[in-house]
Order: C-alpha cells, then sequence, then structure tokens
C-alpha cells in the first residue's frame, strides 16, 4: 500500500499570504489529522477530519481551517500567513475507529518571509 | 489538552549500548505508539501496543504497555548510529483523538 503523502513538500511565502496544503491518506484509510510541529512547540494538534467531517480541534487561531473530500483527501488552508506560522505541518490518517494506529506522511515544511 | 510525559528529553551514548526511554500519562489508554522522526521528516511509527502488559518487539527495539495503562517504555539494544534521531510515544482515547509526547532526542556516538 502506498503511504501518505503530502504536496506540496516546501513552500515559502510571505507575510498576509495564504496557502493551501494537500494531503491523500493511505487507501482505506477514513481519518485525517493535521499537526504543526515547530523546534520549541514540538506536535500541536490542528484538527482531525473523518468522513468529510470534522471529529476533533486543536487549539488554533481561525486563520487555519481544512476541508476534507469524498474520497479522503484533505486539504488545509492558513489565511492571513505571520511569520509565526513556520513549521513542518504534518498529516497522519488512520481508520478512524477506535484509536488505533496513525501514519504520518512526510511533512510540507512552510517558510514564511 | 491530555499530558504525556516522555524522559529524558535527551541522550547522548555511545555505539552499541542500550537504551530505554518512557511515556506516562495521567490518564488511561488503550492505545501506546511509538515514533521515530528523522530531521525534516515526518514520524515513522516503530511499534504499537493495544493491551496492557503487552510487550512487543521489532528488532533490536522492544516496547512495553504498562500494566497500570499509564505507562509504556521503549528500549532500543546496541545502538548504531542510525538510531540517531527523535522518539515520541503516542496515546490515543476511543474518539479517535492522538496525544503526543515532547520527545527524545538520541544521539549515538561512534
Amino acid at each position: 500500500k502506498a503511504g501518505v503523502t503530502q504536496t506540496p513538500r516546501y513552500l515559502i511565502k510571505t507575510r498576509g499570504q495564504q496557502v493551501t496544503l494537500s494531503c491523500s491518506p493511505i487507501s482505506g484509510h477514513r481519518s485525517v489529522s493535521w499537526y504543526q510541529q515547530t523546534p520549541g512547540q514540538g506536535l500541536q494538534f490542528l484538527f482531525e477530519y473523518f468522513s468529510e467531517t470534522q471529529r476533533n480541534k486543536g487549539n488554533f487561531p481561525g486563520r487555519f481551517s481544512g476541508r476534507q473530500f469524498s474520497n479522503s483527501r484533505s486539504e488545509m488552508n492558513v489565511s492571513t500567513l505571520e511569520l509565526g506560522d513556520s513549521a513542518l505541518y504534518l498529516c497522519a490518517s488512520s481508520l478512524g475507529q477506535g484509536g488505533k494506529t496513525q501514519y504520518f506522511g512526510p511533512g510540507t515544511r512552510l517558510l514564511v518571509l | 489538552g491530555q499530558q504525556l510525559n516522555q524522559s529524558p528529553q535527551s541522550m547522548f551514548i555511545q555505539e552499541g549500548e542500550d537504551v530505554s526511554m518512557n511515556c506516562t500519562s495521567s490518564s488511561i489508554f488503550n492505545t501506546w505508539l511509538w515514533y521515530k522522526q528523522d530531521p525534516g521528516e515526518g514520524p515513522v511509527l516503530l511499534i504499537a501496543l493495544y493491551k496492557a502488559g503487552e510487550l512487543t518487539s521489532n528488532g533490536r527495539l522492544t516496547a512495553q504497555f504498562g500494566i497500570t495503562r499509564k505507562d509504556s517504555f521503549l528500549n532500543i539494544s546496541a545502538s548504531i548510529p542510525s538510531d540517531v534521531g527523535i522518539y515520541f510515544c503516542a496515546t490515543a482515547n476511543t474518539g479517535n483523538q492522538f496525544y503526543f509526547g515532547t520527545g527524545t532526542s538520541l544521539t549515538v556516538i561512534p
């Protein structure tokens, strides 16, 4: 089975712009979670989508949003980028039932200038 | 949110030595996971544990799900240079919410 894929792998934006990141889960997985990882804060949970619905949400401002499509692919959007949004954004997929195992993609490295 | 206490924060060891790290939580969980992350990459799942007391090995790695269901440990035997990285523990509740430890940075000195 192919693993979790994320595009793009690297991205450079300037403050005030918006960005959209994409994630394709493992085939058959219906849950996609997004995380922000920075050196100082570790892995911070953004949100989880299951069957096109946001099921869990972390403590991030409304500038961070996401959606999931009927094929389980997910996108994450960040509007009005700030310097502090520079991070590695990780997507993880799981079957979605009962909190079993979660598999990560390689991440998208976002740099905001 | 849920706090997982992972220790130690960092380790510097000689090649060939054994390594042990652990994770504790204040709540009971039904799943414990251990991941390894290389710089600039996503975490890779090493071992998954689903039952209290379960002891599972993956090559030189061994992990155990504590019988109290509030802790887990990971051992690496006979460390080699490619073991370098950051190791994360994680747990999950039945609502598919995952929680992560703060990571253990491992450096192996050849």
